[in-house]
């Protein structure tokens, strides 16, 4: 069974700070893909990024980094210099099939909240 | 670009009552995806399609029903309305493609389902 773990539920930080979120994941997959979504007060789902189970390299996204690590079963996410628009609840999400076009799992999510 | 539609935005219900949520995927996605987020959680699946059949079955009450048409529209159909149902009803559309997959969820703005 698939299972992602926020253990972070609320983060709270001053504007300029950076905030990383964790993700840790579950799956008995060889073969998965793991997404981060942005879910701003308005409601929508936004994506961020998708990485697949094989490429372990880091990724940087203007203010956003990823930390993907297959040994510890994590894909965190870092915001550098954080802006009061960064405040949203973050969701790491997995689908554990070759395609990635299977249900997404989602874990509970990481309110942030980025006061200016 | 084009995103995918969801109608209506917003939605209230007596208890008993039936409604029919609306999704229009991005051009050229065939598998369409149905979320429902309670106040506070995360998503949860609840039924997919893909190339109008369906693909992947999650938690979706016996009163729901779904189903995609030839357009690849899909519609997601509830009845006898409880109060537990209300909640953030998302679609989300992918394309599945063969061979090593690009596909990622991209998800509508949802339906607000408010259910008296």
């Amino acid at each position: 069974a698939q299972k992602v773990t926020q253990a972070q539920t609320e983060i709270s930080v001053v504007e300029k700070e950076d905030v990383t979120l964790d993700c840790v994941y579950e799956t008995r997959d060889t073969t998965y893909y793991l997404f981060w979504y942005k879910q701003p007060p308005s409601g929508e789902l936004v994506f961020l990024i998708r990485r697949n189970s094989f490429d372990e390299q880091n990724e940087i996204s203007g203010r956003y980094s990823w930390n993907f690590q297959k040994s510890t079963s994590s894909f965190n996410f870092t915001i550098t210099a954080s802006q009061v628009v960064d405040s949203a609840v973050y969701f790491c999400a997995l689908s554990d099939s070759y395609s990635g076009n299977t249900p997404l799992v989602f874990g509970k999510g990481t309110r942030l909240s980025v006061i200016a | 670009a084009a995103g995918v539609i969801q109608s209506p935005r917003h939605l209230i219900k007596e208890k008993r009552e039936t409604a029919t949520l609306k999704c229009y995927p991005i051009p050229r996605h065939d598998t369409v995806y149905w979320y429902q987020q309670g106040p506070g959680q995360d998503p949860q699946f609840l039924i997919s399609f893909y190339e109008k059949m369906q693909s992947d079955k999650g938690s979706i009450p016996d009163r729901f029903s779904a189903q995609q048409f030839s357009d690849y529209h899909s519609e997601l159909n509830m009845s006898s309305l409880e109060l537990g149902d209300s909640a953030l009803y998302f679609c989300a559309s992918s394309h599945k493609s063969q061979g090593i997959s690009t596909d990622t969820q991209y998800f509508g703005p949802g339906t607000r389902l408010t259910v008296l």
